[in-house]
């Protein structure tokens, strides 16, 4: 069983749709979440990063986390084409930047205008 | 602040070749972590390097290793070539200390045939 898990879709939505992107996880040491879009032919880009159990909000973007059932969830509202992209979700134990980041498979997002 | 950079970006070799990659970190980032992206695997943890010295390791045969320099560029090298060393390799970069998040590079894409 990988220690993270993604539904690795795909998954196509209209412009304008909320979309919501899940990963569970099952090592309790995981304490820091990460969401991360990866445009084709790109490395992947830092868009969100929580710690703590509850919301976080940055523009069209909240990430959710809930340790007690060990999930994380990303939400898009007002998704726009250029949302198009994998959705990479990844934890790792400590805050520190050398820590291994464990990531998820991926969810292929498709935003159909 | 210029980000990530590797070079080559695509690379093909042959069975039984070594090739060396380069990573270049975001200007004042002393943590270096290479990672290795599959379409089967997703994205697994190489080697983590900070002020010249590993300090992870994922689980990779000895034929990955990797090194970094004083100005915190670093390489890695694959050794004895196999097919199914077909893959993107990322490199990430970090202040490497508490409250750091890694930032990926663009990937060099590496055939093997």
């Amino acid at each position: 069983q990988k220690e993270v898990e993604q539904d690795p879709g795909p998954l196509s939505v209209p412009e304008g749709a909320i979309v919501s992107l899940n990963c569970t996880y099952s090592n309790s040491a995981f304490q820091y979440f990460m969401w991360y879009r990866q445009y084709s032919r790109k490395g992947p880009e830092l868009l969100m990063y929580t710690y703590s159990s509850g919301n976080k909000e940055d523009g069209r973007f909240t990430a959710q986390v809930d340790k007690s059932s060990k999930y994380i969830s990303l939400f898009i509202r007002d998704s726009q084409p250029s949302d198009s992209a994998t959705y990479l979700c990844a934890t790792t134990i400590s805050n520190f930047g050398n820590e291994k980041l464990t990531f998820g498979t991926g969810t292929r997002l498709t935003i159909i205008p | 602040k210029a980000g990530v950079t590797q070079t080559p970006r695509y690379l093909i070799k042959t069975r039984g070749q070594q090739v060396t990659l380069s990573c270049s970190p975001i200007s004042g980032h002393r943590s270096v972590s290479w990672y290795q992206q599959t379409p089967g695997q997703g994205l697994q943890f190489l080697f983590e390097y900070f002020s010249e010295t590993q300090r992870n390791k994922g689980n990779f045969p000895g034929r990955f290793s990797g090194r970094q320099f004083s100005n915190s560029r670093s390489e890695m090298n694959v050794s004895t070539l196999e097919l199914g060393d077909s893959a993107l390799y990322l490199c990430a970069s970090s202040f490497g200390t508490s409250g750091g998040s890694q930032y990926f590079g663009p990937g060099t894409r590496l055939t093997v045939l």
